[in-house]
Order: structure tokens, then C-alpha cells, then sequence
């Protein structure tokens, strides 16, 4: 079983629209969480952080459930630039190193 | 201020050939990362280092594959005698002190071995 799943999609959604990703992790000592956009053929970039009790920035929401091991990321009022792939990411520390463990992502269209 | 690069972009290999791949992190990161990122899949972490120290190589695939960071700054990863299913985009990433700080990414090498 992988560490992080995702659903791959693709999701196409209308522009406007409003679409939320999910996430699960394996490992019950994951400390932090992240969700990254990659673009085709670009680097991953950190999108944000997701805390315990919820966060927005702007139109993104992420949210944290750490009983279900959950992570979610709500986009509202899809805009054409959000298309990308967002990858849900963990990290726990072991034996001095705190890698990033990704999921698969999940592929956004957003249409106009 | 510059981010990560590396070099070369792309690389083509023919199977059974060494390659190199150079990173240059961002100015003062402490933390240099590497992860390897098939087609269709997320990175998966390689290897880590503080400064010089190469603290965790577990994810390193077999003995073929070999990093270093000699004088903390500039890393190569080295493929010796690659095969077709080394072909993937790697990756660099930095961080400014500590493993947990936010790691920033470079464009990356994508590699084919035919």
C-alpha cells in the first residue's frame, strides 16, 4: 500500500466551479502536511501547509484529519490557471532526515 | 534571488552508460534533497544532505546511484551502467537550515535511457 493515495482523476471542472481533492496517509507519525501544484513538465511548487485546525488562502482550503489519517484541499471559483496536477504530501521525521513522501497527485482541468 | 538549478535539463543515455547530474542549490540552504520522479508518479525521496554530511541514503535504488556534496554547496548524482527503468525526472530540492524547513525545488534533469 502507498504511504500517500490519491485519487489520480483527471477532474474537469467549468471554470467557476467549485472541486475538492482527498488524501490519505498510512504512516501515523506523519508531522506535516502539505499540498504542492506541479505544472506539466515543471517543478513541484509548495502550494501550502495544512494545519490541524484548517486553513484558507484565498480560494484554497486545506483541512487535516488526524484520527482518519485525511487530508483535504477545496478549490473555489476554479479559474483556468489552476490547472495542474496537486500532489498531497506528508513528512515525519526518521534517522535525522524529514523527507517529503508524495502521493501520485491529482490531475485538475479547469475549462472554460 | 536565484532558485535551484540543475543541469543538464535532458539527457539522453544509452543503457550501460555513467551519467551525471549536477544541482546547485539556493545560496546558504543547508539542506539538499533528491528525489526521482518516474512518468505518472510523484517524487520519491533519494537521498539527503546537511552541508557535506550525507545523513540518509535510504532511498537510493541500488548501488548504482551514488551523491555527493563535497564542499556543501553544488551535488552530483552519478548513475553508473544505467538501465531503461532509471529513466524519470530528477529532482533537486533545498532548504534553508533543517530537513522540516520548506523545501524548494529545481526544474529538475529528465533522463531517458534507451
Amino acid at each position: 500500500r502507498k504511504e500517500v493515495e490519491q485519487d489520480p482523476g483527471p477532474f474537469n471542472v467549468p471554470e467557476g466551479a467549485t472541486v475538492a481533492f482527498n488524501c490519505t496517509y498510512s504512516n501515523s507519525a506523519s508531522q506535516s502536511f502539505f499540498w504542492y501544484r506541479q505544472d506539466c513538465r515543471k517543478e513541484p511548487k509548495l502550494l501550502m501547509s495544512v494545519y490541524s485546525s484548517g486553513n484558507e488562502d484565498g480560494r484554497f482550503t486545506a483541512q487535516l484529519n488526524r484520527a482518519s489519517q485525511y487530508i483535504s484541499l477545496l478549490i473555489r471559483d476554479s479559474k483556468l490557471s489552476d490547472s495542474a496536477t496537486y500532489l498531497c504530501v506528508v513528512s515525519y521525521p526518521r534517522a535525522g532526515n524529514t523527507p517529503l513522501v508524495f502521493g501520485k497527485g491529482t490531475r485538475l482541468s479547469v475549462i472554460a | 534571488g536565484a532558485g535551484v538549478s540543475q543541469s543538464p535539463r535532458y539527457k539522453v543515455a544509452k543503457r550501460g552508460q555513467d551519467v551525471a547530474l549536477r544541482c546547485d542549490p539556493i545560496s546558504g540552504h543547508v539542506s539538499l534533497f533528491w528525489y526521482q520522479q518516474a512518468l505518472g508518479q510523484g517524487p520519491e525521496f533519494l537521498t539527503y544532505f546537511q552541508n557535506e554530511a550525507q545523513l540518509d541514503k535510504s532511498g537510493l535504488p541500488s548501488d548504482r546511484f551514488f551523491a555527493e556534496r563535497p564542499e556543501g554547496s553544488v551535488s552530483t548524482l552519478k548513475i553508473q551502467r544505467t538501465q531503461q527503468e532509471d529513466s524519470a525526472v530528477y529532482l533537486c530540492a533545498s532548504s534553508r537550515s533543517g530537513s522540516a524547513d520548506t523545501q524548494y525545488f529545481g526544474p529538475g534533469t529528465r533522463l531517458t535511457v534507451l
